[in-house]
C-alpha cells in the first residue's frame, strides 16, 4: 500500500529562518503530489500541487516544493518564514491508479517572533 | 460561495448513542470523502464516494457507515460510537479524482465519545 513519510514531526524556527520539510512516498508509479496547510483551528487548505511538468512548483505565500522522482521526494521549502506560517503541514500523494489520497502524519511548524 | 459544510462542528456523546455527521457541498462535485485526523497519524480515509449511490471503504472504515443518496450530501453515520472514535473528522470533495482536481475540505467536526 502507498505510504507517505514526513520525518519532521515538530519544527521550531525563528522568523526569517529558512524552512525545508521533508516528504517521501513509497509508490513507484505516476503520482500527483500535494502540500496542504492547516492553520490553528482551521481546515486544510491547498498550499501547492504537482501533476506534471516543471518539478519545481511554486505555491501560495512564498512556498515552493521540488519533486525529485529518483528520490521519491516532494520537499516543501520557504526561504524566510514568518510568524503567520505557524501551522501544521501535510504532504499527500495520490497514485493515479488508486482512488485515495494518502496523507503523511503531518509536521507541526512553530515560528517564534 | 463554493464550500463544504459539516455539522455539527463539535459534539460530545456517550458510547453507543447513534450519531450522524452531515456533509454538504455546493460545487456539484462527484467525489466526496471522509477523513479522520488523529495526532501523529495525519489524515486517514474512512469512506469515499465516486458518485451518487457509489461508495467504498477507505483505510479505516470499521465502525462507520455512509450513504450517498444525493450528489451534494455525504453523511457519516456512527451506529454505536466508541471512545476510540473520538477524533477530528473532515469531509472533502472534488469534481473527480482525475486530472488537475484537488480536494476542498470542510471546517471539521470534533467528536468526543465518552
Amino acid at each position: 500500500a502507498q505510504s507517505v513519510s514526513q520525518h519532521n514531526h515538530h519544527v521550531i524556527l525563528s522568523e526569517a529562518a529558512s524552512l525545508e520539510l521533508g516528504c517521501n512516498y513509497s509508490y513507484g508509479g505516476t503520482v500527483n503530489l500535494f502540500w496542504y496547510v492547516q492553520y490553528p483551528g482551521q481546515h486544510l487548505q491547498l498550499l501547492l500541487k504537482y501533476f506534471s511538468g516543471d518539478p519545481l512548483v511554486k505555491g501560495i505565500k512564498g512556498f515552493e516544493a521540488e519533486f525529485i522522482k529518483s528520490k521519491f521526494s516532494f520537499n516543501l521549502r520557504k526561504p524566510s518564514v514568518q510568524w503567520s506560517d505557524t501551522a501544521e503541514y501535510f504532504c499527500a500523494v495520490r497514485d493515479t491508479g488508486r482512488r485515495a489520497l494518502t496523507f503523511g502524519s503531518g509536521t507541526r511548524l512553530q515560528v517564534q517572533p | 460561495e463554493a464550500q463544504v459544510t459539516q455539522n455539527p462542528r463539535y459534539l460530545i456523546t456517550v458510547t453507543g448513542k447513534k450519531l450522524t455527521v452531515t456533509c454538504s457541498q455546493n460545487m456539484n462535485h462527484e467525489y466526496m470523502s471522509w477523513y479522520r485526523q488523529d495526532p501523529g497519524l495525519g489524515l486517514r480515509q474512512i469512506y469515499y464516494s465516486m458518485n451518487v449511490e457509489v461508495t467504498d471503504k477507505g483505510d479505516v472504515p470499521e465502525g462507520y457507515k455512509v450513504s450517498r443518496k444525493e450528489k451534494r450530501n455525504f453523511p457519516l453515520i456512527l451506529e454505536s460510537p466508541s471512545p476510540n472514535q473520538t477524533s477530528l473528522y473532515f469531509c472533502a470533495s472534488s469534481l473527480s479524482l482525475s486530472g488537475a482536481n484537488v480536494l476542498t475540505f470542510g471546517a471539521g467536526s470534533r467528536l468526543t465519545v465518552l
